[in-house]
């Protein structure tokens, strides 16, 4: 297990379009999060899970933005009909029982809208 | 509502001086309080956090519950110091809020 991992890395798609991002958390770790980073910005909380469940997805960015965690295990980020805005750099990152809190990141999917 | 200020966006130094980078929060409850840092075409990491009360890589930070404040110091910069930082706060309920980023560099 080398750490948290994101596919793709980068992601380029048109306007109207839905892209798809998955994480794989560190496996032992019960908590994956996800974040959006635009430029100048620090990591803008989207949601969690602990386990399979989502327990906040209320900062969900828009009804357009949803996320899954099936077996407590990968997650996947969906984007419907994207927008010019959406642009940014979409991360991951998971923590554990263990890790007081520490969340430990994976590289990031770099989405460009065009 | 949970708040996390970092007032500076960059701050340059050269090696060998002293280095403070701000961190402001607002919390109603007892604050966790953690650095990250991002070096240049690397994931974040964490680099302390307050519970811990250690230093890292000759970093520390002090938790100043009555300024509200959680600035991260290091007496002598070093050129490898140069990264992103970033202040984030959790509070009782797992969800963490990060500052904008202050980006440190030290010149030679």
């Amino acid at each position: 297990d080398t750490g948290v991992s994101q596919n793709p890395r980068h992601k380029i798609t048109k306007r109207g379009q839905n892209v798809t991002f998955r994480c794989d958390p560190i496996s032992e770790h019960n908590r994956l999060y996800w974040y959006r980073q635009t430029l100048g910005q620090g990591p803008e909380f989207l949601t969690y899970f602990q386990n399979e469940a989502q327990l906040e997805k209320s900062r969900l960015l828009s009804d357009r933005f949803s996320a899954e965690r099936p077996k407590g295990s990968f997650s996947t980020l969906e984007i419907q009909r994207t927008e010019q805005g959406d642009s940014a750099m979409y991360l991951c990152a998971s923590s554990g029982v263990s890790s007081y809190n520490e969340q430990f990141f994976g590289p990031g999917t770099r989405l460009t809208v065009l | 509502a949970q708040r996390v200020t970092q007032p500076e966006k960059l701050l340059s130094v050269f090696k060998g001086a002293p280095v403070e980078l701000k961190c402001n929060y607002s919390y109603s409850g007892s604050p966790e309080l953690f650095w990250y840092v991002q070096y240049s075409r690397q994931r974040l990491q964490l680099l302390l956090r307050h519970i811990s009360r250690e230093s890292i890589k000759g970093f520390t930070a002090d938790l100043n519950k009555g300024e509200t404040s959680f600035h991260l110091k290091k007496p002598f910069a070093q050129e490898e110091d140069s990264a992103m930082y970033y202040c984030a706060l959790s509070g009782g309920s797992y969800i963490p809020t990060f500052g904008r980023g202050t980006s440190l560099i030290v010149h030679p």
